[in-house]
């Protein structure tokens, strides 16, 4: 069964920095790309940043861009997601999801940015 | 980025009646290799999203064939056939064609 599971959220204020991770089972690791999704309170579904299965390609949101880094450690099976110079606005839910289809995703880890 | 507009916002939808959204993008999802990269997500209440549909008209794994997706190049559409309560959440459209975007979600809700 393929399962994904997420930690490092928390409460964090603005400015600081915060790293989340999602270890991955069920499945090889290796062979799929992965995606970081959030969802602000109430809010729809934003794509974060993406990563290929050997790192080769990583993409951003531009509203990420520059301040978060996505990397992955595939003898450890565990995405993660480096997020720095955090703001208000990054409060969310985030959910890493795999490809292809974003057909898996995990229960989210709750991002809280404030003083 | 390519935009992905949902209508309607809500819909309530009677036990057993069938409910459709729709969902339109800013270019076409169509790629050359013939696939039309549009996906469809529910999210219920309290829960992740899970897929229901891939590349516009395939049903996930597990997902009752009482879904369905159709649709163009730009212009697409999920059927839900005789509605349950477990189908009660917001659904959502999503591109895969480029870097993921997704629609403001539909809620259904039961009468």
């Amino acid at each position: 069964e393929v399962q994904l599971v997420e930690s490092g959220g928390g409460l964090v204020q603005p400015g600081r920095s915060l790293k989340l991770s999602c270890l991955a089972s069920g499945f090889t690791f290796s062979n799929y790309g992965m995606n970081w999704i959030r969802q602000a309170p109430g809010k729809g579904l934003e794509w974060v940043a993406s990563i290929s299965s050997s790192s080769s390609y990583i993409y951003y949101a531009d509203t990420v861009k520059g301040r978060f880094t996505i990397s992955r450690d595939n003898a450890k099976n565990t995405l993660y997601l480096q997020m720095t110079s955090l703001r208000s606005e990054d409060t969310a839910l985030y959910y890493c999801a795999r490809r292809p289809g974003l057909a898996y995703w995990g229960q989210g880890t709750l991002v809280t940015v404030s003083s | 980025d390519i935009v992905m507009t949902q209508a309607p916002l809500s819909v309530s939808v009677t036990p057993g009646e069938s409910a459709s959204i729709s969902c339109r993008s800013s270019k076409s999802l169509l790629h050359s290799n013939g696939i039309t990269y549009v996906y469809w997500y529910l999210q219920k209440p309290g829960k992740s999203p899970q897929l229901l549909i891939y590349r516009m008209s395939n049903l996930a794994s597990g997902v009752p064939d009482r879904f369905s997706g159709s649709g163009s190049e730009t212009d697409f559409t999920l059927k839900i056939s005789r509605v349950e309560a477990e189908d009660v959440g917001i659904y959502y459209c999503g591109q895969l064609l480029e870097n993921p975007t997704f629609g403001a979600g539909t809620k259904l809700e039961l009468k």
